[in-house]
């Protein structure tokens, strides 16, 4: 079992461009959520694909979007990127349950420059 | 909204010695997961904990739930270099809920 995969690993954008990062859930998991993590913070939630479907979004603007496959495996998609988001950006992976746990991905790290 | 603070905020141990770290939640928690994670890295589950007053240790490392659900605590025995890392806890909103709300985390440093 691979566990959570994300791709790529390292990214420089420069300000205003579009993004897409990818995640491959466990095997097993039909839900992901995404986390942007900043230095020194503790991740916060962006946003959470169950079905193919945003069951849940936390408090970022709509210039973060995503969408998930039929596979289960999903995409974080930031468009007009900002300086200030630069950050680690977390996958995981779950059940979908609320009893089960979590399982992240190694992140990717986006730069804007 | 929920809050969780963690503290302290940096641990500096020596190697072999015991240590505790604490998560306090705003509101009460419907469940609470403990994670390590290394620098820029992401995160290694470690333990969940549902039910108050609900304890689980997995080798060195034990987690604990008060029975108000507001507190957890990550008790490391016999510290080693490889418990290095930053330690986060996070919390749903609700039972049942997998949206986390994280503590800006513990950063442990295991000194010779």
């Amino acid at each position: 079992d691979a566990g959570v995969t994300q791709s790529p690993t390292h990214l420089i954008k420069t300000r205003g461009q579009q993004v897409t990062l990818r995640c491959s859930p466990k095997s097993g998991h039909d839900t992901v959520s995404w986390y942007q993590q900043a230095l020194g913070q503790g991740p916060q939630f962006i946003f959470q694909y169950y079905e193919e479907e945003e069951r849940q979004r936390g408090n970022f603007p709509d210039r973060f979007s995503g969408h998930q496959f039929p596979n289960y495996s999903s995409e974080l998609n930031v468009n007009a990127l900002l300086l200030g988001d630069s950050a680690l950006y977390l996958c995981a992976s779950s059940t979908g349950t609320g009893r089960t746990e979590a399982f992240f991905g190694q992140g990717t790290r986006l730069t804007v420059v | 909204s929920q809050e969780l603070e963690q503290s302290p905020q940096s641990l500096i141990v020596q190697e072999g010695k015991n240590l505790t770290i604490n998560c306090t939640s705003s509101k009460t928690l419907y469940g609470l997961y403990w994670y390590k994670q290394k620098y820029g890295e992401g995160l290694i589950f470690l333990m969940m904990l549902q039910k108050g007053g609900e304890e689980k240790s997995h080798e060195k490392i034990t987690a604990k739930l008060d029975e108000k659900k507001q507190q957890s605590s990550l008790h490391i025995t016999a510290s080693q270099p490889s418990h290095a890392g930053i330690y986060l806890c996070g919390g749903p909103p609700n039972f049942g809920n997998e949206k986390l709300t994280f503590g800006t985390g513990t950063r442990l440093t295991i000194i010779p």
